[in-house]
């Protein structure tokens, strides 16, 4: 079974504060991560998808690491604005290509 | 990147009557769409593969003449749920597949808040 972990499952944070959280995932067979951010009432958007250990994407002052051999990969916010709150959601694809989520982590930006 | 609309947004309809939404890719061809439930404070969990043409696939535990799926076009595919009941309410959310030089990525609609009474 592919758990995909996420964590804070929450996060509220200032205005201009800068933020990270995580998404682990087992290591083995493993060929992409997918970063999207959900707001309320929208569809999830694609931000990132990540395929290289040590790949670094950026996105303005989003940006994300992966690392394939540990297993997980870590999503940056560059000076959060209230705009910025959303869930912030990762998958990983299993072996027959469908993505498995993590639970979210919600972020929360107050101003 | 790229626009799927799913329709109704919400919907309230009473146990045993049946209720389809719709899934729509309004600007790339899918050959592949995907059907998701989300209960509340869980991850978006897989329900079925939808293929144009073809029978949709079902994940285990998920049942085919429960989730009716139809993807006649490749641009529409849709769900659905026949003789709902109360434990049906949940949230529903389609994407649809779109094949890239690199990788493969899902483009979602903005989901379905379903309500059985």
């Amino acid at each position: 079974i592919l758990n995909v972990e996420q964590s804070p499952q929450s996060l509220h944070v200032q205005e201009g504060d800068s933020t990270n959280f995580t998404c682990s995932f087992p290591s083995s067979n493993f060929y992409a991560l997918h970063w999207y951010r959900w707001e309320t009432a929208k569809s999830p958007e694609a931000l990132f998808v990540m395929t290289l250990n040590g790949d670094e994407k950026k996105k303005g002052r989003i940006s994300a690491t992966l690392n394939t051999k540990e297993g997980y990969s870590y999503l940056y916010i560059k000076g959060s604005q209230p705009e910025d709150s959303a869930t912030y959601l990762c998958a990983r694809p299993n072996q027959g290509g469908k993505l498995i989520f993590g639970q979210g982590t919600e972020l929360s930006v107050k101003p | 990147g790229a626009v799927v609309s799913q329709h109704p947004s919400w919907v309230i309809c009473k146990s045993g009557t049946s209720v389809k939404i719709e899934c729509r890719s309004l600007d790339f061809q899918a050959t592949t769409m995907f059907w998701y439930r989300q209960f509340p404070k869980q991850s978006l969990m897989l329900m079925a593969t939808s293929n144009e043409g073809s029978k949709a696939t079902y994940e285990q535990g998920v049942e085919k003449d429960k989730f009716l799926i139809n993807h006649a076009s490749l641009t529409l595919s849709t769900l659905t749920v026949t003789s709902a009941h109360p434990e049906d309410s949940s949230f529903y959310i389609c994407s649809a597949l779109k094949r890239l030089t690199s990788t493969d990525t899902q483009y979602f609609g903005p989901g379905t808040r379903l309500t059985v009474l």
